[in-house]
């Protein structure tokens, strides 16, 4: 039940775009992005409630497809900041999150 | 508000031993949540408690692993008779009551810095 992300690794020159993906088999009641930079603990990026639900921060949006079960992760003009982990959590009946294995993301400048 | 706190943020122990690692939730926060995450992998449930109950334990090992969060002081993780498989860091995060925080209906988790544990 642990959702899948792809891909597993990007290497992006700064400027450039990223798409990162998460899928679930089973349905999804929400959807929750983090970063984690190395040696650091994950720090929120946003959560998804509804299908069809997009939001977005800084050049950071997302977006979830209930029907789909998938969520998507969109990174335009990446800044060195960017660099890191980035997991997509899925949330259960009853509150318990689950974690994908990460997609880590390298810009180079 | 200080965040959530964990400590130790290191911990050595040799095989045998026992471990015990603390997790100070945010002021308000109500929920925690623990996970193990081993080098270069994600971040695997293990516990889910409120305040002295727990929630769901389906990611803990059957032996050796237990948690609580009493009324009064931290949740606490420990870890029995640790082995060298257990060398990880050990992440909290901690949540308010559904429906409390930033976005209603929703569990938004504050994650501490980690505790990462070597068995010698």
């Amino acid at each position: 039940q642990q959702p899948v992300q792809s891909p597993q690794a990007v290497i992006l020159r700064e400027g450039e775009d990223a798409v990162i993906n998460c899928s679930s088999s089973k349905a999804l009641y929400s959807v929750h992005w983090y970063r984690q930079k190395h040696g650091e603990a994950p720090v929120f990026l946003m959560i998804l409630l509804k299908g069809g639900e997009q939001k977005g921060h800084d050049k950071i949006s997302a977006s979830f497809n209930e029907k789909k079960q998938q969520s998507s992760l969109y990174l335009t003009a990446s800044q060195l900041s960017y660099s890191g982990t980035y997991f997509c959590g899925t949330e259960k009946a009853g509150g318990k999150i689950i974690f994908g294995k990460g997609t880590r993301l390298h810009i180079l400048p | 508000n200080a965040g959530v706190m964990q400590n130790p943020r290191h911990l050595v122990r040799r095989r045998g031993q026992e471990a015990r690692l603390r997790c100070s939730p945010m002021k308000g926060h109500s929920h925690v949540y623990w996970y193990r995450q081993l080098p270069e992998e994600g971040l695997k449930f293990m516990v889910y408690l409120q305040k002295e109950n727990i929630i769901d334990e389906s990611g803990m090992p059957k032996e050796r692993f237990s948690a609580e969060f009493p009324k009064e002081g931290p949740s606490i993780l420990r870890i029995q008779q640790v082995v060298r498989g257990d060398s990880a860091a050990y992440f909290c995060a901690s949540s308010p009551s559904r429906g409390r925080g930033p976005v209603a209906g929703a569990n938004v988790l504050t994650f501490g810095a980690g505790s990462r544990l070597t068995v010698l």
